[in-house]
């Protein structure tokens, strides 16, 4: 059985630009939530992909955007990059939205917006 | 107020005591509850879920739930330096279905 993977590991894209990050999900698992950490926080909630349908969105931005695929891996885009977007972005994949057995995080992607 | 509330310590034990870490959440609508271990530059790993009030045990876990007081806790024994770590609560709302976190507890276990 394999974890969930995402790529790429680490970023460093400029202010202004835009970048698209990776995530295959767990397999058996046909959901994908997105979430962002800044330093010394908690992972924030920005959306999940159930069934390559939108389910559900945190207070984040148009700018932040996804896509879920038939295989149920997913991506991340963001738009216009800000500096404050300079984060750690995590893909967790789940059986299903709400699981009761929680959602299986990947290493991450580390963002740094300059 | 935050929806998920934690002390962000860092919160220091002794090697072999017992690290107590404490949560508590907004929603009463939240139906599940999860403690995550998150070593410094990784991502979470989940370490114990509940969503019946009581007490759970796994090894050297423990997490304990009341609905009534809206109140998580974990218990590590025998802590070991290996758990030193930021220990991150999350609450799952079924209506909402997704994981909302606190902003973590960082635990350092002295030898």
């Amino acid at each position: 059985e394999t974890g969930v993977t995402q790529s790429p590991t680490h970023l460093i894209k400029t202010r202004g630009q835009q970048v698209t990050l990776r995530c295959s999900s767990q397999s058996g698992h046909n959901t994908v939530s997105w979430y962002q950490q800044a330093l010394g926080q908690g992972p924030q909630f920005i959306f999940q992909y159930y069934r390559e349908e939108e389910n559900g969105r945190g207070n984040f931005p148009p700018r932040f955007s996804g896509l879920q695929f038939p295989n149920y891996s997913s991506e991340l885009n963001v738009n216009a990059l800000e500096l404050d977007d300079s984060a750690l972005y995590l893909c967790a994949s789940s059986l299903e939205p709400g699981s009761v057995y929680g959602y299986t995080f990947g290493s991450g992607t580390r963002l740094t917006v300059v | 107020q935050k929806e998920v509330e934690q002390n962000s310590g860092p919160l220091s034990v002794p090697e072999g005591a017992i690290a107590s870490l404490n949560c508590t959440y907004s929603d009463r609508g939240s139906q599940s509850f999860f403690w995550y271990r998150q070593y410094s530059g990784k991502s979470p790993e989940l370490i114990m879920f509940i969503y019946s009030n009581g007490d759970k045990e796994d090894g050297r876990f423990t997490a304990q739930l009341n609905k009534a007081s809206q109140y998580v806790s974990l218990l590590i024994r025998d802590s070991q330096p290996s758990d030193s770590a930021t220990y991150l609560c999350a609450v799952m709302v079924s209506s909402a279905r997704q994981l909302t976190f606190g902003s973590g507890t960082q635990l350092t276990v002295l030898p």
